[in-house]
């Protein structure tokens, strides 16, 4: 099975912040890989898909980047509703694997 | 308006079993794969199975192989796991979602694998 690692685990960051998720997998995976978003008691939400595109109706201050084994998720000014956890997904091979997650709060 | 409703959770004892439905609508459920995902409580999500356009082909996570099974009824525009050999750690709101690579998400429904 593909690993799925996140760094941070968590952060604080301030309102205006530019913040970057990384998302390692144990293998390559092309650019099979989606970012998600979900906030306390929410449902997940699609945020990236095929690494860098942007889903329809998510903010342009989102990004996502990278190839292979590794890829960022970039926020590029955080806004108040950002404040959320952010998991990675592989969808190369099955089983699929999210990771772990990486929490974004309030400095 | 996509919308996926899931139903059918709730408590249940070690070993037993439960089916869970998601009810689609708002788009052409035939010309979708479908996934299943789950999530314990205060943890992450996990990806459980898929299964394609006309249930052919279903891929599971190894930890449910043998346990559930995903199903689908295109007529009736839904969706079901059918949940046996219930264990604690199955427990989790498990998700419908539209796609293999779940672009769009129901609300969930809870299951709870207690004695």
């Amino acid at each position: 099975d593909i690993q799925m690692t996140q760094s941070p685990s968590a952060m604080s960051a301030s309102v205006g912040d530019r913040v970057t998720i990384t998302c390692r997998a144990s293998q390559g995976i092309s650019n099979y890989l989606a970012w998600f978003q979900q906030k306390p008691g929410k449902v997940p939400k699609r945020l990236i898909y095929a690494a860098s595109s942007l889903q329809s109706g998510v903010p342009s201050r989102f990004s996502g980047s990278g190839s292979g084994t590794e890829f960022t998720l970039t926020i590029s000014s955080l806004q108040p509703e950002d404040f959320a956890t952010y998991y990675c997904l592989q969808h190369n091979s099955y089983p699929f694997t999210f990771g772990p997650g990486t929490k974004v709060d309030i400095k | 308006e996509v919308q996926l409703v899931e139903s059918g959770g709730g408590l249940v004892q070690p070993g037993g079993s439960l089916r869970l439905s998601c009810a689609a609508s708002g788009f052409t459920f035939s010309s979708y794969w479908m996934t299943w995902v789950r999530q314990a409580p205060g943890k992450g999500l996990e990806w459980v199975a898929n299964i394609n356009l006309d249930g052919s082909e279903k891929n599971y996570v190894d930890s449910v192989k043998g346990r559930f099974t995903i199903s689908r009824d295109n007529a009736k525009n839904s969706l079901y796991l059918q949940m046996n050999s219930l264990r604690d750690e199955d427990t989790a709101v498990y998700y419908c979602a539209r796609g293999g690579r779940m672009e769009t998400w129901g609300r969930g429904t809870m299951v709870t694998v207690s004695s």
